[in-house]
């Protein structure tokens, strides 16, 4: 049985920084693309990073280009998302998804709260 | 980047009836299109890929259609499970997005 468990999430004040973990299970973690998507309280799905996965193409929304990195570890069978300059904006619930054999994802996290406030 | 637009964004209907949601892109994204339900305070799950194929283990009530900018999803007789929000994405090209989503409510 596939399984994705995210970490890391919290309260971060505006400008700071934060890293999430997906630890994967059940499957064979380097032959599958992931993503993290994320959404804010009452608002629809957005993705925000993608990874390739080998771990050499990445890809990212507008809205975090420059401020977040999403990376991966297969000898941990770990999804990271790196997250600085935090907005107030950023506040979300963020989801690992584990990528089918396109980018649409058939496996999902609980997800992990992000809450960027003073 | 694709925007998507789905309508209507709340859809009220009884137990058993037919419910049809659909999806537009604003540029094609030829049969690159996946569905998802989410229940409240769940993660979503995959319904639909390839804007006709359904994910493994879901109800044959289930069907998409459509390519290029138009796709639909079609419940044809609601179960009171099937009560959720459903969300079209395109993965036709970078970056990815997803439909504001229609909610299916109870009538």
């Amino acid at each position: 049985e596939v399984q994705l468990l995210e970490s890391g999430g919290g309260l971060v004040q505006p400008g700071g920084s934060l890293r999430l973990s997906c630890a994967a299970s059940g499957f064979t973690f380097s032959s599958y693309a992931m993503s993290w998507v994320r959404q804010a309280p009452g608002k629809g799905l957005e993705w925000v990073s993608g990874i390739s996965a080998s771990g050499g193409s990445t890809y990212y929304a507008d809205s975090v280009k420059g401020r977040f990195t999403i990376s991966r570890d297969s000898s941990k069978n770990t999804l990271y998302l790196q997250m600085s300059s935090l907005r107030d904006e950023d506040t979300a619930v963020y989801y690992c998804a584990k990528a089918a054999s396109r980018y649409y994802y058939d496996s999902w996290g609980q997800g992990t709260l992000v809450t960027v406030s003073s | 980047e694709i925007v998507m637009t789905q309508s209507p964004a709340t859809l009220s209907v009884s137990p058993g009836e037919r419910a049809t949601l659909s999806c537009r892109a604003s540029q094609s994204v030829s049969s690159n299109l996946a569905w998802y339900q989410q229940k409240p305070g769940q993660a979503p799950s995959l319904l639909i890929y390839g804007a006709s194929t359904r994910a493994t283990g879901i109800p044959a009530r289930f069907s998409g259609s459509g390519s290029g900018t138009e796709f639909t999803l079609t419940i044809s007789s609601l179960q009171s499970e099937d009560f959720a929000v459903y969300y079209c994405q395109q993965y036709y090209n970078w970056p990815q997005t997803f439909g504001q989503g229609t909610k299916v409510e109870i009538k």
